[in-house]
C-alpha cells in the first residue's frame, strides 16, 4: 500500500463547477499536510497547508480527518486556470515529504 | 534570494558519465531537500540537509549518489556513473525549519536529467 494515495483522475469539469479531491495516508503519526499544484513540467507550488480544524482560502477549502486518515480539497467556481495536477503531500516525520501520485484536473470552457 | 534556484535547467549525460546538479535555497531557509520525479507524478525523497549537515538520508541510493551543502556555496547533488533509470527531474526544496510539525517547503524549478 502506498503511503499517500490519491485518485489519479482525470477530472474533467466545466467552468464554474465544484470539484473535490480526496487523499488517504497510511502513517497515523503524520502531523503536517499540504496540497500542492503542479503544472506540466513545472515545480510543485504550495496551494495550502491543511489544518486540523479545516481551512479556507478563497475558492479552496481543505479538510483533515485524522480518525479516517484522509485529507480533502474542495474547489468552488472552477476557473480554466485551475487546470493542473493536485498533489497531496504528507509529512510523516523529519520533514521528508511523502507525495501522492497526484490528481489531474482539467477545467473546460 | 526569494526563490529556490536550480542549475542547470537541463542536463544530458551518456551512460556512465557523471552528473552534478546545484541548488541555492531561499535566503534564511536552513533546510534543503532533494527529490527525484521519475514518472509524471511519482516523487521520491532523496536527502535533506540542515545547513551543511545531513538531516535525513534515508531515501538516498547507497551507490553512485552523493550530496553536499557547504557554507557559502550552492548545495549539490552528484550522480557518479549515471544509468538510464536516473533520467528524471530532480527538484530541490527549502524550508525555514523542519520536524514533525513542519513548515511548508518551497520548490525550485528542477533540473531535467536525461541519460542516453
Amino acid at each position: 500500500r502506498k503511503e499517500v494515495e490519491q485518485d489519479p483522475g482525470p477530472f474533467n469539469v466545466p467552468e464554474g463547477a465544484t470539484v473535490a479531491f480526496n487523499c488517504t495516508y497510511s502513517n497515523s503519526a503524520s502531523q503536517s499536510f499540504f496540497w500542492y499544484r503542479q503544472d506540466c513540467r513545472k515545480e510543485p507550488k504550495l496551494l495550502m497547508s491543511v489544518y486540523s480544524s479545516g481551512n479556507e482560502d478563497g475558492r479552496f477549502t481543505a479538510q483533515l480527518n485524522r480518525a479516517s486518515q484522509y485529507i480533502s480539497l474542495l474547489i468552488r467556481d472552477s476557473k480554466l486556470s485551475d487546470s493542473a495536477t493536485y498533489l497531496c503531500v504528507v509529512n510523516p516525520h523529519n520533514n521528508d515529504m511523502r507525495f501522492g501520485a497526484g490528481t489531474r484536473l482539467t477545467v473546460k470552457p | 534570494g526569494e526563490e529556490v534556484a536550480q542549475t542547470p535547467k537541463h542536463l544530458v549525460r551518456g551512460e556512465g558519465q557523471k552528473a552534478k546538479l546545484y541548488c541555492a535555497p531561499i535566503k534564511g531557509h536552513s533546510y534543503v531537500f532533494w527529490y527525484q520525479q521519475v514518472l509524471k507524478n511519482e516523487f521520491k525523497f532523496l536527502i535533506s540537509f540542515q545547513n551543511e549537515n545531513v538531516f535525513d538520508e534515508t531515501g538516498m541510493p547507497k551507490e553512485r549518489f552523493s550530496a553536499k551543502c557547504l557554507p557559502n556555496s550552492p548545495c549539490s547533488l552528484e550522480i557518479q556513473a549515471t544509468k538510464l533509470e536516473d533520467s528524471a527531474v530532480y527538484f530541490c526544496a527549502s524550508s525555514r525549519i523542519a520536524g514533525a510539525y513542519s513548515y511548508e517547503q518551497y520548490f525550485g524549478p528542477g533540473t531535467r536529467l536525461t541519460v542516453t
